[in-house]
């Protein structure tokens, strides 16, 4: 099993929807990071998060360290948004351990 | 800032071959990452630097692969000789300090043939 899930693999919305991606993790974590990668592939770090919930434009995170949990929330989404979201844990060193990633796909 | 550097971009070779890839990371970030990503495993940490010392080579996947990083400024990670299934895209990226954000370079798309 991956320390690292993530769901759903796979995401098609409609432009204006509102969507989640999920992340759970079995170890003990430092900290929590969501990236995005474009479809060129280049990688975008959005959130670091350690405990709470972070904002950042149309975009959310959550975390909840007891449930082992976060969530990624991007309200009144846009086909520019279509990417892949990955979620990353730090555990007592610097290493990231991924998770698969998430496809979204946001049609207009 | 012109953020982290990687050259090439792309890089085709035939199995065998030494390839050697580079990046530079942002002027002041004391931590660098080499990272690789395929179809089948997704990303992969292979090995960071704190201030130019390897901490955790663990990731290396064999004796073909060696990082070295001979001042702030640069870092290289090699394969010799290079197998088909070292075909993936490898990113670099660094940060700053303790839990800090990562900065992700444009990565090098590497086939071997």
């Amino acid at each position: 099993k991956n320390e690292v899930e993530q769901s759903p693999q796979n995401l098609t919305a409609q432009e204006g929807e509102f969507i989640t991606i999920n992340c759970s993790y079995s170890v003990g974590i430092s900290a929590l990071h969501w990236l995005q990668q474009h479809p060129g592939g280049g990688i975008v770090s959005l959130f670091m998060l350690s405990s709470g919930k972070k904002k950042h434009g149309r975009l959310i995170a959550t975390i909840n360290i007891q449930e082992k949990h976060s969530s990624l929330h991007i309200t009144a989404s846009h086909p520019r948004d279509s990417a892949v979201y990955i979620c990353a844990v730090k555990g007592g060193s610097e290493k990231l351990v991924f998770g698969k990633g998430t496809k979204l796909t946001v049609n207009p | 800032d012109a953020g982290v550097i990687q050259s090439p971009r792309h890089e085709v070779t035939e199995m065998g071959q030494e390839v050697t890839l580079r990046c530079k990371p942002i002027s002041g970030h004391d931590y660098l990452f080499w990272y690789r990503q395929t179809m089948m495993r997704g990303l992969e940490l292979l090995i960071y630097f704190n201030n130019n010392v390897p901490i955790d080579d663990s990731g290396m996947p064999e004796d073909r692969f060696s990082a070295k990083m001979p001042n702030a400024s640069f870092s290289t990670l090699k394969i010799q000789p290079s197998e088909p299934r070292d075909s993936a895209v490898y990113f670099c990226a660094s940060s700053l300090q303790n839990q800090e954000t990562q900065y992700f370079g444009p990565g090098t798309r590497l086939l071997v043939l």
